[in-house]
């Protein structure tokens, strides 16, 4: 069963930082990878998307890498600005369960 | 850009009500889902629907639930007798094929609150 873990459940950093979330994930037998955001009560927006056979995706200041091996994904964010500030989740579709399994999610707050 | 459309946005019912949620997914998509997440809790799969029929859906999905594609652009899911416990955020999304070669794009939610 596909398990996947998002660290840290939690993060504050001031504006500007640069900043990493991780997604790790227990059966490396995926398609694909997809980073969603989500502010409290709202939907989920994708941010980025990596297939099975990428290395990493990047859109603006987003950049997301993907370690298939290692059951790996991290979410690098540059010049982080209060406009982050949301909950980042990811989520892995797996063939054998054909179906998208979320983590957890990192809640980001990015202060002035 | 497309767009998965679900009305309403919230909705609020009595334990024991039907509720229907309502969904427009992307016109090219050919697969459809619902998952649901409960406040402070992880997105959780409910059901995959292709061709008029489900083709995947998870232990949640019990005999209370059921979805339908009624007019080949609306796909709903109904809730037959709502309990407390299916208070939840519950997101539509569609993808072009099974394993989300494009990705999975989903709506913005129903809210649904039983009371």
């Amino acid at each position: 069963k596909q398990e996947v873990t998002q660290i840290p459940a939690a993060l504050s950093v001031p504006e500007g930082e640069n900043l990493v979330l991780n997604c790790s994930f227990t059966d490396s037998a995926i398609y694909n990878l997809q980073w969603f955001r989500q502010d409290p009560g709202k939907g989920l927006t994708s941010l980025l998307l990596i297939q099975s056979s990428q290395r990493e995706q990047t859109s603006g200041r987003l950049n997301a890498s993907l370690d298939k091996s290692s059951g790996r994904s991290t979410l690098y964010i540059a010049a982080s600005q209060p406009g982050d500030s949301a909950t980042y989740l990811c989520a892995v579709y797996t063939g054998t369960a054909s179906k998208l399994t979320f983590g957890t999610g990192t809640r980001l707050q990015v202060t002035l | 850009e497309p767009e998965v459309t679900q009305t309403p946005s919230h909705q609020v019912t009595q334990m024991g009500q039907e509720v229907i949620l309502r969904c427009v997914p992307i016109s090219n998509h050919l697969y459809f889902y619902w998952y649901r997440q409960i406040l402070g809790q992880k997105v959780e799969f409910l059901v995959s629907f292709y061709n008029n029929e489900i083709s995947e859906k998870s232990e949640i999905f019990d005999d209370q639930f059921s979805v339908e594609r009624p007019d080949g652009s609306n796909f709903t899911l109904k809730i037959r007798s709502t309990k407390l416990e299916d208070s939840a955020m519950y997101f539509c999304a569609s993808s072009t094929n099974r394993q989300g070669v494009q990705g999975y794009t989903f709506g913005s939610g129903t809210r649904l609150t039983v009371v």
